[in-house]
């Protein structure tokens, strides 16, 4: 089965600073999916970026990049000059062709903004 | 182009009751998807629907029910409630039902008591 781990259940940076949020996930599929999304306050889970596993580039969306290790099957988040606005939960999900696409979570990383 | 909407936002009920839940996914979105999300459980899949059809099932008792009708809005049933199901239940939708990328809803906060 396959299987999504978030290992920094909480994270603190510094407002204009850069912060890495870490993920790994298990899986023997070769067709994939990854996301970040992130969950403020409001509850409402909001799709931060994309990766898809056939794809060597990293992707990115303005602050937001990640760093795609297929091999090592990690996928971590990096945001760039934080923002008051980033403190949230965020979670990394998988998704694959073979289940429908349904969307395995890991346990989240709360983000803290400091000012 | 408006996004997922559910209804109601929040849910008072009490054990032994039953509970409808609402999604009206993206305009042209016609796969629906259901989340919940408790602290202890984290966010686990519930089902999908697509073409009004049960395409794929999360592992939960048979009291989680839904359906999908043909304008492509969803309904998540929950019956005789237990105390455990106090979550909040997220919508998701995407155009297919072979597209990777789905979208939430602001989610329905039930809570059991």
């Amino acid at each position: 089965a396959q299987t999504v781990t978030q290992s920094q259940p909480e994270m603190s940076v510094q407002e204009a600073e850069t912060v890495t949020l870490s993920c790994t996930y298990d899986t023997s599929e070769s067709d994939y999916y990854l996301f970040w999304y992130k969950q403020p306050p409001s509850r409402q889970m909001i799709l931060v970026i994309r990766q898809e596993a056939y794809k060597q580039q990293n992707a990115t969306e303005n602050r937001f990049s990640v760093n795609f290790q297929k091999a090592a099957k990690s996928f971590s988040l990096k945001i760039s000059d934080s923002q008051l606005g980033d403190a949230a939960m965020y979670f990394c999900a998988y998704s694959a062709v073979d289940s429908s696409y349904k969307l395995i979570f890991g346990s989240g990383t709360r983000l803290l903004v400091r000012p | 182009k408006a996004g997922v909407t559910q209804t109601p936002r929040y849910l008072i009920k009490t054990r032994g009751q039953q509970v409808t839940l609402s999604c009206s996914p993206i305009s042209g979105h016609r796969s629906v998807s259901w989340y919940q999300q408790t602290p202890g459980q984290g966010l686990q899949f519930l089902f999908e629907y697509f073409s009004e059809t049960q395409r794929n099932k999360g592992n939960f008792p048979g009291r989680f029910s839904g359906r999908q009708f043909s304008n492509s809005r969803s309904e998540m049933n929950v019956s005789t409630l237990e105390l455990g199901d106090s979550a909040l239940y997220l919508c998701a939708s995407k155009r297919t039902a072979n597209t990777d990328t789905q979208y939430f809803g602001p989610g329905t906060r039930l809570t059991v008591l």
